[in-house]
C-alpha cells in the first residue's frame, strides 16, 4: 500500500527556516511526480510546490516562491520542503501527495496525513 | 495563474438528495480537472480525475462532468458519509483548488 509520511512541523518565530520531510513507501518514488499542499487553519486548501520524478520541472505558488525550495532524493524515496523567511501567514497544516504521474501538472492520488507548522512571536 | 470558483461554498442537504457542485475555471482547463473530498482532520481523498474518471472504491453515487472551463460534481443520492468538502482542482498548468463547498446535513 502507498503511504506518505510527514515530518519536520513545529512552532517557529517569524523569519526563521523549517525544513519538512516526506517518507514515501510501498511504491515505485522515482515514477511519481511529487507535491506539497497546505491548508491554514479553517481554510481550503493551496498548492505549494511540485516537483517531477527527475527533479527537472519545479513549480511553486507565488506566495512562497523565492522563500522555499522543493527536492527530492530517489535513492532515499524522499520529498523536502525547505522553508525560509517563515510568515505568520505560513502557519497550516502541511501535505505530501502524490501525482498519479510523472509530471507536476496531474491529480494528487495518494496524501500523507500532514505536520503542522505555526510561524509566531 | 487559472483561479477555479466553486459554487455554492455551502450546501445543506437530506439523506437521499441529490446535489450538485459546480467549479468553473478562469480560463480552459481541458478536462484537466479533479475532485476530492476531505473530512474535518483528514488529508484530502481522490475522487475522480479527468473531469469524470472515478477512483477505485468510489461509490457509482458519484460522478463528474464538463470540460473547458465549467464542470460539475453530482451525489445521486446522499449517503450519511459524504457529508464533507469537496475541492475542483486544475492540473492543466500547475495546479491550483477551488475554494471548497462544505456539504452539511440538513
Amino acid at each position: 500500500e502507498a503511504q506518505l509520511v510527514e515530518s519536520g512541523g513545529g512552532s517557529v518565530q517569524p523569519g526563521t527556516s523549517l525544513r519538512l520531510s516526506c517518507a514515501a513507501s510501498g511504491f515505485r518514488f522515482e515514477d511519481h511526480a511529487m507535491q506539497w499542499v497546505r491548508q491554514a487553519p479553517g481554510k481550503g486548501l493551496e498548492w505549494v510546490a511540485g516537483i517531477s520524478w527527475d527533479s527537472d520541472t519545479i513549480g511553486y505558488a507565488d506566495s512562497v516562491k523565492g522563500r522555499f525550495t522543493v527536492s527530492r532524493d530517489n535513492a532515499k524515496r524522499s520529498l523536502y520542503l525547505r522553508m525560509n523567511s517563515l510568515r505568520d501567514e505560513d502557519t497550516a497544516f502541511y501535505f505530501c501527495a502524490r501525482s498519479g504521474g510523472t509530471f507536476v501538472d496531474d491529480a494528487f492520488d495518494v496524501w500523507g496525513q500532514g505536520t503542522v507548522v505555526t510561524v509566531s512571536s | 495563474d487559472i483561479q477555479m470558483t466553486q459554487s455554492p461554498s455551502t450546501l445543506s442537504a437530506f439523506v437521499g438528495d441529490r446535489v450538485t457542485i459546480t467549479c468553473r475555471a478562469s480560463q480552459s482547463v481541458n478536462s484537466w480537472l479533479a475532485w476530492y473530498q476531505q473530512k474535518p482532520g483528514k488529508a484530502p481523498r481522490l475522487l475522480m480525475s479527468m473531469a469524470s474518471n472515478l477512483e477505485s472504491g468510489v461509490p457509482s453515487t458519484f460522478s463528474g462532468s464538463g470540460s473547458g472551463t465549467e464542470f460539475t460534481l453530482t451525489i445521486s443520492s446522499l449517503q450519511p458519509d459524504d457529508f464533507a468538502t469537496y475541492y475542483c482542482q486544475q492540473y492543466h498548468s500547475f495546479p491550483t483548488f477551488g475554494q471548497g463547498t462544505k456539504l452539511e446535513i440538513k
